[in-house]
């Protein structure tokens, strides 16, 4: 079925240095594609998506592009604070539910 | 609140007991959703209802698994003769959305689970 597999954790910046989490994708279609953050002690929350081929979706200073060709979805951010720390989720429609990877642990340190 | 609200928070409870956790959606989102999170083993997904009918129970891990949603709101999930490999957070999230479109889920702050 349809996936998503996105790089392992944990990754350790120091603050305003430059992220890239990666995603790639598996699909018969051309699902939708978000990214969800969960911040420490709260609920997963939408940070961006993008609805097909060559849209880009941002959010807080993080973008990500739909790239058809790599069939990838990656996080990118130019300069991560400390509050950036957290667990990053790259996930597909299947149509009626969300299908996630495993998830990414962020710590940006001071 | 406005959010989804889960309960309990925390659960701990002996193997083969058995658990009901309990979500309540965001008013007039029409589909409903449970997910478990297990360390290492991301998001998996569980059951997701539209309305109160459940389209797709194929996650269900175990017939020891089940979820009923009333009223087209509250749903639980119920977990039969605990095993410790339940251990986990469970997830609820609500979407206006469902069928052909997913849209952005709300998830609830999760019930953590620990069978002892």
């Amino acid at each position: 079925g349809d996936s998503v597999t996105q790089m392992e954790g944990p990754v350790t910046l120091s603050e305003e240095a430059f992220l890239t989490i990666n995603c790639t994708y598996t699909a018969t279609g051309y699902p939708s594609l978000f990214w969800y953050v969960q911040y420490p002690g709260e609920g997963l929350q939408l940070l961006l998506k993008a609805t097909k081929a060559d849209d880009k979706g941002s959010n807080k200073g993080f973008e990500a592009t739909y790239r058809k060709e790599t069939t990838s979805f990656h996080l990118e951010k130019g300069s991560v604070q400390v509050s950036d720390s957290a667990v990053y989720f790259c996930a597909l429609d299947s149509g009626y539910a969300l299908n996630f990877g495993k998830g990414t642990s962020l710590l940006v340190t001071p | 609140g406005a959010g989804v609200s889960q309960s309990p928070s925390n659960k701990v409870t002996e193997k083969g007991k058995d658990v009901e956790l309990r979500c309540d959606p965001i008013s007039g989102h029409t589909a409903l959703y449970w997910y478990r999170q297990s360390l290492g083993q991301g998001l998996e997904f569980l059951i997701y209802f539209q309305g109160n009918s459940a389209p797709d129970k194929s996650g269900l891990p175990s017939d020891r698994f089940s979820a009923e949603r009333t009223g087209g709101s509250v749903s639980t999930l119920t977990i039969q003769r605990t095993q410790q490999e339940d251990s986990a957070v469970y997830l609820c999230a609500s979407s206006f959305f469902g069928r052909a479109n997913t849209g952005e889920l709300f998830f609830g702050e999760g019930s953590r689970l620990t069978v002892l």
